[in-house]
């Protein structure tokens, strides 16, 4: 199971949004609406921000918004700031009922 | 509150093997999935396997089956990860997670394999 493809890195300024994508195949990102979402600061485990490709838990800030399309997910920040600089990694289900994670992207905000 | 709480820092050799454990609290322990997902130094997530907790089912990515085993006492809460033949590219810190969106992290376990 090859990792999902994101784009190494993405950046913007305070105040813009970014969109950050997730592309897979039809056996996992576009097969299934179980994609998620994490972000990661250095040093830390990965925080949840959007599940089954557009659901916020509680407590995540609706700057976050997910989407998908086929067989791209898509996560946007909205309102860019500083805290926002960080790695984020997609995830999806498979048809192999196993799981597997994008690449990762780095997020500076310049 | 939710927490997993894993095992310390593991260094071991080539071709040794390595148990880590995740101690669950906050929530009925029977009721989620756990997993297992690792980072190596400066790389990014890679999914190893999980197991459904109240049935012991238990589910491997292709890349670790073989030499990956993970395991659960319900009477500890407690779920865990035993990799064997370790080599040098099993460097990484090992995270335990909780159910099919990984709501929940442990705080990490660097195993270290060194000669």
């Amino acid at each position: 199971q090859s990792a999902l493809t994101q784009p190494a890195s993405v950046s913007g300024s305070p105040g813009q949004s970014i969109t950050i994508s997730c592309t897979g195949t039809s056996s996992d990102v576009g097969g299934y609406n179980y994609v998620t979402w994490h972000q990661q600061h250095p040093g830390q485990a990965p925080k949840l921000l959007i599940y089954d490709v557009n659901n916020r838990p509680s407590g995540v800030s609706n700057r976050f918004s997910g989407s998908k399309s086929g067989n791209t997910a898509s996560l946007t920040i909205s309102g860019l700031q500083a805290e926002d600089e960080a790695d984020y990694y997609c995830s999806s289900y498979t048809s192999s009922n196993t799981y597997v994670f994008g690449i990762g992207t780095k997020v500076t905000v310049l | 509150q939710v927490q997993l709480v894993q095992s310390g820092a593991e260094v071991t050799e080539p071709g040794a093997s390595v148990k880590v454990s995740c101690k669950a609290s906050g929530y009925t322990f029977s009721g989620y999935d756990i997993y297992w997902v690792r980072q190596a130094p400066g790389q990014g997530l890679e999914w190893m396997g999980g197991i459904n907790v109240g049935n012991g089912n238990t589910g491997y990515s292709a890349k670790f089956r073989g030499r990956v085993t993970i395991t659960r006492d319900t009477s500890a809460s407690t779920a865990y990860m035993e990799l064997t033949s370790l080599r040098s590219e099993d460097t990484a810190v090992y995270y335990c997670a909780r159910q099919r969106y990984f709501d929940f992290w442990g705080q990490g376990t660097l195993v270290t394999v060194s000669s």
